[in-house]
């Protein structure tokens, strides 16, 4: 099974400077990759994803994600954040081979935007 | 579209009670999911359906039933609520079954058990 690390449980940054969330995965297999964001008090809305193609993802409010099958990774990037970016970020992967489809969720990233 | 609706937002059970949580889809979608969001933990799969009278059991199906009879419709049923169901239950659908579109979530009920 699949399983996913977020490293950092919280991230404080001041608006407008550069954010960089960090998503690594386990499996070597072919994968779907996705980011959700979810404001307070709400459900998770699909940020972007990765099926295959370019590694460089682009998605909703400025926010792009870099595939890097080397290092297990799909970091989330966004270069100025604004106060309305602060929200939970939760990374997902599933297999694009055999396996289980459901997608894994990691445990969050809060990211907290100062002004 | 209303998108995946779950009712109530909120409630409070006595240890013991049972309820059922809600969740209709307007998108004929087939594919639909129950998660719970503990802090710090993310979320967990409870159960899933790949379509109507389909249903099946994900990471932690203790505690809870579901029932799948039309495609709209997708309840969760807790039958003895204990302290350790207290969390934030999401619905969500997808058109197909790897989600490559995106799961729709609905906005969530709010669980507290005492």
């Amino acid at each position: 099974a699949q399983s996913v690390t977020q490293l950092d449980s919280q991230v404080p940054v001041f608006e407008e400077a550069p954010v960089e969330l960090r998503c690594n995965y386990s499996s070597s297999v072919s994968v779907y990759l996705f980011w959700y964001v979810q404001y307070p008090n709400q459900g998770l809305q699909l940020l972007l994803k990765y099926l295959s193609g370019s590694t460089l993802v682009k998605g909703i409010n400025g926010f792009e994600a870099e595939f890097n099958k080397s290092q297990t990774s799909f970091h989330l990037r966004k270069p100025s954040v604004h106060i309305s970016d602060t929200a939970e970020y939760f990374c997902a992967v599933s297999d694009a081979g055999g396996g289980s489809y459901i997608p894994t969720f990691g445990r969050g990233t809060s990211l907290i935007v100062h002004p | 579209n209303a998108g995946v609706t779950q009712t109530p937002k909120f409630r409070i059970l006595k240890i013991g009670q049972s309820m059922t949580l809600q969740c209709t889809q307007d998108m004929n979608h087939n594919y639909m999911y129950w998660y719970r969001q503990d802090p710090g933990m993310g979320l967990k799969l409870i159960y899933y359906s790949v379509g109507a009278g389909i249903t099946d059991k994900g990471e932690v199906p203790n505690g809870y039933n579901v029932s799948r009879s039309t495609t709209e419709d997708f309840p969760l049923r807790l039958e003895l609520a204990a302290p350790s169901q207290t969390s934030v239950y999401f619905c969500a659908s997808s058109y197909e079954d790897r989600g490559l579109g995106g799961y729709t979530f609905g906005s969530g009920t709010r669980l507290t058990v005492v």
